[in-house]
């Protein structure tokens, strides 16, 4: 069964600390996205590759975030320093890429809280 | 920022009773499609409407779209205690790129 990978599913870190999200999109797909999710602003997208490089990190906080695909079955989402209002639940999702809008697979998050 | 807003932002009814959520977007589209999030894990793809479409069923899910008004509604029928979720519009934004923007969502509770 196919399924879109994230690790760590739960991570508490202090102020300052660096955080490295991971996702493995499912084999095969070529498009990756990066989406945050918090109970005042809801889902917003962070960052976008296609076929590894990046189209669209507009969403991103350029100062302290970074996304990469280091090779096709891995996405990296890094905060350097993390803050407190960095905490929220980080979804990746992968999509076959069709060139258009279609159904994409999330995973099950990671849901960050920085003290 | 959202390109969708859902109506209501919560709903609650009994089992079995059919369930009506509302979705207005801003800006023109290709496709709009329609997710579940049940609490604490992923968004799972519901249906994909296109915009040259004007409904769409998929079991016991209805889809209409509405161009003209920028207006989408799911109806679930006859509704289950699984449906119990949050549902989220998405749409694409005229140029067809592959980007999704969600709505704020509807948090449906069904009461056995």
């Amino acid at each position: 069964d196919a399924r879109v990978t994230q690790t760590p599913r739960d991570k508490v870190t202090e102020m300052g600390q660096e955080v490295t999200m991971r996702c493995q999109p499912i084999l095969g797909h070529n498009t990756v996205f990066w989406y945050r999710q918090t109970m005042m602003q809801g889902l917003e997208l962070l960052a976008y590759f296609r076929n590894r490089a990046p189209l669209d990190d507009s969403g991103m906080p350029k100062d302290r975030f970074s996304a990469e695909m280091p090779d096709a079955t891995l996405a990296t989402l890094k905060i350097q320093p993390s803050e407190p209002r960095d905490s929220a639940v980080y979804f990746c999702a992968s999509g076959p890429g069709t060139g258009q809008a279609g159904e994409l697979f999330f995973g099950e998050g990671s849901r960050l809280t920085v003290l | 920022s959202q390109q969708g807003e859902e109506d209501p932002q919560a709903l609650s009814i009994q089992e079995g009773e059919n369930a009506t959520m509302n979705c207005s977007y801003k800006t023109s589209i290709n496709n709009l499609q329609w997710y579940r999030q049940n609490s604490g894990r992923g968004l799972v793809h519901l249906i994909l409407i296109r915009s040259n479409e004007r409904e769409k069923h998929s079991g016991r899910l209805r889809v209409t779209l509405d161009t003209s008004k920028k207006s989408s509604s799911l109806l679930i029928t006859a509704s289950r205690a699984a449906d119990t979720a949050s549902y989220f519009c998405a749409t694409d934004g005229w140029f067809g790129n592959e980007k999704l923007t969600f709505g704020t969502g509807t948090r449906l509770t069904i009461i056995p």
